[in-house]
């Protein structure tokens, strides 16, 4: 059974603080996608980034940047410089290949940048 | 390009009721998948639909059944509703390749309420 664990639940920053989102996943497959989402008050789940378990090439795309550590089934997710329209909850979650995008989410992380 | 669209917006109904939610794909998509959200929670994913067959299920009790048309829009219908059905209900559609299908995209949901 695949399994995403998202320790924290909450996370509170100042405006143009760095923060980070944990996720810790389980999975017994080989080759599997790994997953960032934001959900903002609205509903709608926004995709940000995927990740195939071939690549562990960190990367960094504008303020976002990530670190996949497959020796530690981690996958986390920092925001540089946060704004306040970076306050949302932000979902980790995983698919195997071959289940045609089936997701297993996490419990999510709410995340409020203020002023 | 319109992207995934749902509806209803909101829904209340009362328990033993049934309802169906509509969802239409982001264009050029064949797959849809569907999601539950309960308060607090991450969304579970319930089915998918591929061809106008249900390919992967969760774990979610026959209650909950789906459909899609030959355009690739689906609807989730739920009989008997219980309290706990009350969530907030995801589309997301996807371009299937073979057995890999591409990122997800996210409709903005269908808030049920059961009372």
């Amino acid at each position: 059974a695949q399994k995403v664990t998202q320790a924290q639940t909450e996370i509170s920053v100042v405006e143009k603080e760095d923060v980070t989102l944990d996720c810790v996943y389980e999975t017994r497959d080989t080759t599997y996608y790994l997953f960032w989402y934001k959900q903002p008050p609205s509903g709608e789940l926004v995709f940000l980034i995927r990740r195939n378990s071939f690549d562990e090439q960190n990367e960094i795309s504008g303020r976002y940047s990530w670190n996949f550590q497959k020796s530690t089934s981690s996958f986390n997710f920092t925001i540089t410089a946060s704004q306040v329209v970076d306050s949302a909850v932000y979902f980790c979650a995983l698919s195997s290949v071959g289940t045609a995008s089936k997701l297993t989410f996490g419990t999510g992380t709410r995340l409020q940048v203020t002023l | 390009d319109a992207g995934v669209t749902q509806s209803p917006t909101h829904l209340i109904k009362t328990r033993g009721q049934q309802v169906t939610l509509r969802c239409s794909p982001k264009s050029g998509h064949d797959t849809v998948s569907w999601y539950q959200q309960a308060l607090g929670q991450g969304p579970q994913f319930i089915f998918q639909y591929y061809e106008e067959e249900e390919r992967q299920r969760g774990n979610f009790p026959d209650r909950f059944s789906g459909h899609q048309f030959p355009n690739y829009s689906s609807e989730l219908n739920v009989n008997a509703l219980l309290l706990g059905d009350s969530a907030l209900y995801l589309c997301a559609s996807s371009l299937r390749i073979g057995r890999i299908s591409d990122e997800q995209f996210f409709g903005p949901g269908t808030r049920l309420t059961v009372l």
